[in-house]
């Protein structure tokens, strides 16, 4: 079992629609979680960090931690095309840099006009 | 801008022949990483580096090596590429309490 689950997709989605994308995971120590979004033949971006559980907002984005279930998501409103791309959830046990991260593998989201 | 810069960004190149990707940051991150990214398996780590001089195997380290002579510069070696070393490779840095700050790659095929 991968430390980090991530549902590949694709998901297509109508502009304007709220996207939901999620990642469970099975270390009990995770405490820092991010999101990052990858476009084609890019390097991935950081979108979201945040620690421990709660949510987190940013724009139309809002960042979901709830570590009783080890699930984390990833909220996307009024989605536009723009936003597609692969998202990738990371996470780790500790803040340090050197904390090693472990990624899902994925999930890539097309938004459709 | 603070970015991560890898060279070059697409490499054709045949078994055997040693090669080098360079990776260098302009933020003076301690932290600097080489990952391989691969079709259904994600994101892998290669080698980290904590600082100048210090530096650790990941999760795939075989068929590589790296050096940090300087805090800004972090080279991936492949000193006898494989086919099965045919992938996309990203090079990141990071300090303290913050995320990755990835490269745009360098997609790497072996012949």
């Amino acid at each position: 079992q991968k430390e980090v689950e991530q549902d590949p997709g694709p998901l297509s989605v109508p502009e304007g629609a709220i996207v939901s994308l999620n990642c469970t995971y099975s270390n009990s120590a995770f405490q820092y979680f991010m999101w990052y979004r990858q476009y084609s033949r890019k390097g991935p971006e950081l979108l979201m960090y945040t620690y421990s559980s709660g949510n987190k907002e940013d724009g139309r984005f809002t960042a979901q931690v709830d570590k009783s279930s080890k699930y984390i998501s990833l909220f996307i409103r009024d989605s536009q095309p723009s936003d597609s791309a692969t998202y990738l959830c990371a996470m780790k046990v500790g803040p340090g840099g050197y904390n090693k991260l472990i990624f899902g593998a994925g999930t890539r989201l097309a938004v459709h006009p | 801008e603070a970015q991560v810069t890898q060279n070059p960004r697409y490499l054709i190149t045949v078994t055997g022949k040693k090669l080098t990707v360079t990776c260098s940051q302009n933020m003076n991150h301690e932290y600097m990483s080489w990952y391989r990214q691969d079709p259904g398996l994600g994101l892998r780590q290669i080698y980290y580096s904590m600082n100048v001089e210090v530096t650790d195997k990941g999760d795939v380290p075989e068929g590589y090596k790296v050096s940090r002579k300087e805090k800004r510069n972090f080279p991936l070696i492949l000193e006898s590429p494989s086919p099965n070393q045919t992938s996309l490779y990203f090079c990141a840095s990071s300090q303290p309490g913050y995320g990755y700050t990835f490269g745009s790659g360098t997609r790497l095929t072996v012949v």
